[in-house]
Order: structure tokens, then sequence, then C-alpha cells
């Protein structure tokens, strides 16, 4: 599997909204309407922020929303806040019990 | 509260064998649909999943590494682990293992183990 295409980085001042893109593949992404998006801070385990493409788990702010169109994923993150800052992933299923993660983007608030 | 932990070794000289613990609490693997993953990133890279096993199920790999992975599970033990034969320092990263809910994500994760190979 090759993995997912994603911007290295996006910025957003306090208070906008931010659209990170997740492209894949007729195979993965547009297959499944099983892509997640994790939240990584420097150092740490990455977060469950979007499951199943657009729902949300209990906890994460309503700021954060996913869709899909297509092979491609998206995240968007509304009213950015200075702790929003951090690197973000997307991974989908690709079938035969496989997975697949985004090279990942860089978020600058 | 749902809990895992990855251990094993720091340091590995390479072509040696890496072997990685993944210890957990707080679920049941027996459930549909909940199995353990394992997920490397280098430092300053990406995330890439390496694999997967559930409960009732043979493991299931990554296609470039399935070669060298083997993914094993102790039940009564609460513990999956993960072998790597013949490593690289390509393999150098932290390893994570995470859990797969019926969610169809991973929502939770160790705090992963950084892995040096050199010699």
């Amino acid at each position: 599997q090759s993995a997912l295409t994603q911007p290295a980085s996006v910025s957003g001042s306090p208070r906008q909204s931010i659209t990170i893109s997740c492209a894949g593949t007729s195979s993965d992404v547009g297959s499944y309407n099983l892509v997640s998006w994790y939240q990584q801070h420097p150092g740490k385990a990455p977060k469950l922020m979007i499951f199943e493409g657009s729902k949300r788990p209990s906890g994460v702010s309503n700021r954060f929303s996913g869709a899909k169109s297509g092979n491609t994923a998206s995240l968007t993150i509304s009213g950015l806040q200075a702790e929003d800052e951090a690197d973000y992933y997307c991974c989908s299923y690709a079938g035969d019990s496989s997975w697949v993660f985004g090279g990942g983007t860089k978020l600058t608030v | 509260q749902i809990t895992l932990k990855e251990s094993g070794p720091t340091l590995v000289k390479p072509t040696q064998t890496l072997t990685l613990t993944c210890t957990f609490s707080g679920v049941s693997l027996t459930t549909t649909g909940v199995g353990v993953g394992w997920i490397r990133q280098p430092p300053g890279k990406a995330l890439e999943w390496l694999g997967l096993i559930y409960w009732d199920d043979a493991p299931h790999y990554t296609a470039s590494l399935k070669s060298r992975l083997t993914i094993t599970r102790d039940t009564s033990k609460k513990q999956m682990v993960l072998t790597m034969t013949n490593v690289d320092p390509v393999d150098t990263a932290t390893y994570f293992c995470a859990l797969l809910t019926p969610e169809n994500a991973f929502d939770f994760w160790g705090q992963g183990t950084m892995v040096t190979v050199s010699s």
C-alpha cells in the first residue's frame, strides 16, 4: 500500500478555519468510509479526532469535522486555537484487514 | 480504563531480531471487532502501519515488511508481541501499539517505545 497524500504543512490564524486533505485511491479511501484522523503533539502518542470519516469520539471538540469526496478525505478545524498546533495524520482501511496512514500535515497556528 | 504499554530493547544491532511487547488492560480482545495494531514512526517522519491481530483471526501485515514481521498474542497475559527480523538502521523508530476498536479506528495508544538500530 502507498501512503495517503497529505499536504506537508498548513497554517492559519486564531479563530480561522483550515482544511487538511488526504488523497487516497479507489482501493482505500474511495472504497471504504473508514477514514480516521489523528492529532499528534511533539513527543506524544497520536490522539483519535475523527473516525469513520466524520464521527467524533466523545470529548473531541465539535470544531473538528471530517468529510469525504471520492478518493479524498478532509479534516476541517474551525475556530483555530493555539492548542490545535500539531501534526495531523489521516488513516484509511485498505482492504484485507490492512490500514494505511497519510504522510502527515504540520499545522501552524 | 483502557491502557496499552510497549516494552522492549532501546538498542538493537543490525541483522538482529527485535522483539517488542504490548501489554494492555481494561479491554477484552475477545470482543468482536477489537484488535491490536503496531504502528511505527521514524524520527521526524510519518506514522507507518505495520500489522494487526484480532482475537479470532490470523495476523495481518503491511506488504512491504510481511516477510520480516510476526505478531503473536498471549491473551492470558494480555500481551501482544511484535517480532521483526534482520533489522536495519532504517528501522530506527518509535514503535506504538494501538487498540483498533469496533469504530474502525485506533482509539487507544501506548506511549510508544523508541528503538535505535545501530552497531
